[in-house]
């Protein structure tokens, strides 16, 4: 069973703060590893995508990944209240379906 | 610069309806996925596309039925509505091959029934 994990939260930061948002996964064959933010009642938007180990940016975001340890991350610098949002973490191998965490809800407080 | 586009954005049916999701996508992608989001259970993929007129079943089939006549278009279909089956459903579009860099959902459809 292929598996996603994020930790659900909430997760609080006061804005101007960075919000770290990690997520691991079991299938030693992902080879692509997404981040997509859900505002409430709305369809993800994705923000970002990595394949190749190491850090992507992409203004404000960074994400991170460490497929020797199974891992990748979200960097938001100066986070903003408009931020506050769930953000699901989804991998996949090539064409196969993207298998989602159950999302990490942050909170950016003003 | 609309990507996926979901027929619905609220639907309202009656118990033991046959209802009828609708997704288009113009990015002239091979993949196309239904996903239901439940508070708590995350998405789960009911059935999803690689090709016209193919399909696959996903974690969650029972109940549903999908079609895929065009490249463009994958509709889910409840063959008989349940109270059970009332929820979020999300239809994505995906580029083909590896590593995959385009995945884009729609805007959702909240469908409850009654």
């Amino acid at each position: 069973q292929k598996e996603v994990e994020q930790n659900s939260g909430p997760l609080s930061v006061p804005e101007g703060a960075i919000a770290s948002l990690n997520c691991t996964y079991s299938d030693r064959g992902s080879q692509s590893f997404f981040w997509y933010r859900q505002y409430s009642g709305k369809s993800p938007e994705l923000i970002m995508f990595i394949y190749s180990n190491g850090d992507k940016e992409d203004g404000r975001f960074t994400a991170q990944l460490n497929k020797a340890s199974q891992y990748v991350s979200l960097l938001i610098r100066d986070s903003q209240p408009s931020d506050s949002a769930t953000y699901l973490c989804a991998v996949n191998q090539g064409n196969t379906p993207l298998v989602f965490g159950k999302g990490t809800r942050l909170s950016v407080i003003a | 610069d609309v990507k996926v586009t979901q027929s619905s954005r609220y639907l309202v049916k009656r118990t033991g309806e046959k209802v009828f999701l609708e997704c288009v996508q113009d990015m002239d992608h091979e993949n196309m996925f239904w996903y239901r989001q439940d508070p708590g259970l995350g998405l789960r993929l009911i059935y999803f596309s690689y090709d016209v007129k193919m399909k696959e079943k996903g974690d969650i089939p029972e109940g549903y039925s999908v079609s895929r006549e065009k490249k463009e278009r994958f509709s889910l279909i409840l063959e008989s509505a349940s109270t059970n089956q009332t929820s979020m459903y999300l239809c994505a579009g995906f580029r083909s091959g590896a590593p995959n860099t385009e995945a884009f959902f729609g805007q959702g459809t909240r469908l409850t029934v009654v």
